[in-house]
């Protein structure tokens, strides 16, 4: 399997901030890379599709960055509504594993 | 816009299995991947695997394999996630998600979610 490993596993900060969390795979994973968040309670939300692209309808804050085995995703600038967890998740090679998850609390 | 509903909250006994299911509305149901994706309590997140519903193939992780079935209904939309030989660490919110782009490149959407207690 391809292990994803996220770092931070936990953070914290404030409205406004600037916040990046990485992800890294076991192995070459090319731009197969996803990135969702997850609110208490509910289902996981798609932001970042293939390494860098937007989804439909997520804020313009949110961008992705990379390729190979080292990947980003960084928020601009924090709103209240970003605190969540975050995960990201390779797709290139069976089974689709997800990284750890980062907590993301607000300071 | 396509949504996913699954089925209710179960509760089933060591040993035993249990079946979920997944009703797509508003959009083709064949032309896309379905994949169930499993939360225990307080951990993150676990692929478990997926069907392609044109084609009925269906890709399982290796950590389930031989206990979980997963089958697609197209005349009512509805894909099924069954899995076996139930222990107590099977406690989870099972959710299914469909795949985007080709296969299964990304998850979108989700449905809301099916938790399943075992419990004796």
């Amino acid at each position: 399997d391809i292990q994803m490993t996220q770092s931070p596993s936990s953070l914290s900060a404030s409205v406004g901030d600037r916040v990046t969390i990485t992800c890294r795979a076991s192995q070459n994973i090319n731009n197969y890379l996803n990135w969702y968040h997850q609110k208490p309670g509910k289902a996981p939300k798609l932001l970042i599709y293939d390494a860098s692209s937007l989804q439909s309808g997520v804020p313009s804050r949110f961008s992705g960055s990379g390729s190979g085995t080292d990947f980003t995703l960084t928020i601009s600038s924090l709103q209240p509504e970003d605190f969540a967890t975050y995960y990201c998740q390779q797709t290139y090679g069976s089974p689709h594993t997800f990284g750890q998850g980062t907590q993301l609390d607000i300071k | 816009q396509v949504q996913l509903v699954q089925s209710g909250a179960e509760v089933k006994k060591p040993g035993s299995s249990v079946k979920v299911s997944c009703k797509a509305s508003g959009d083709t149901f064949k032309n896309y991947a379905l994949t169930w994706v499993r939360q225990a309590p307080g951990q993150g997140l676990e692929w478990m695997g997926g069907i392609l519903p044109m084609f009925g193939t269906t890709d399982y992780a290796p950590k389930f394999q031989g206990r979980v079935t997963i089958t697609a209904d197209e005349s009512t939309s509805t894909a099924y996630m069954e899995l076996s030989s139930l222990t107590v660490d099977d406690t989870a919110v099972y959710y299914c998600a469909r795949g985007g782009g080709l296969g299964e490149r990304w998850l979108d959407p989700w449905g809301q979610g099916t938790l399943v207690t075992v419990s004796s």
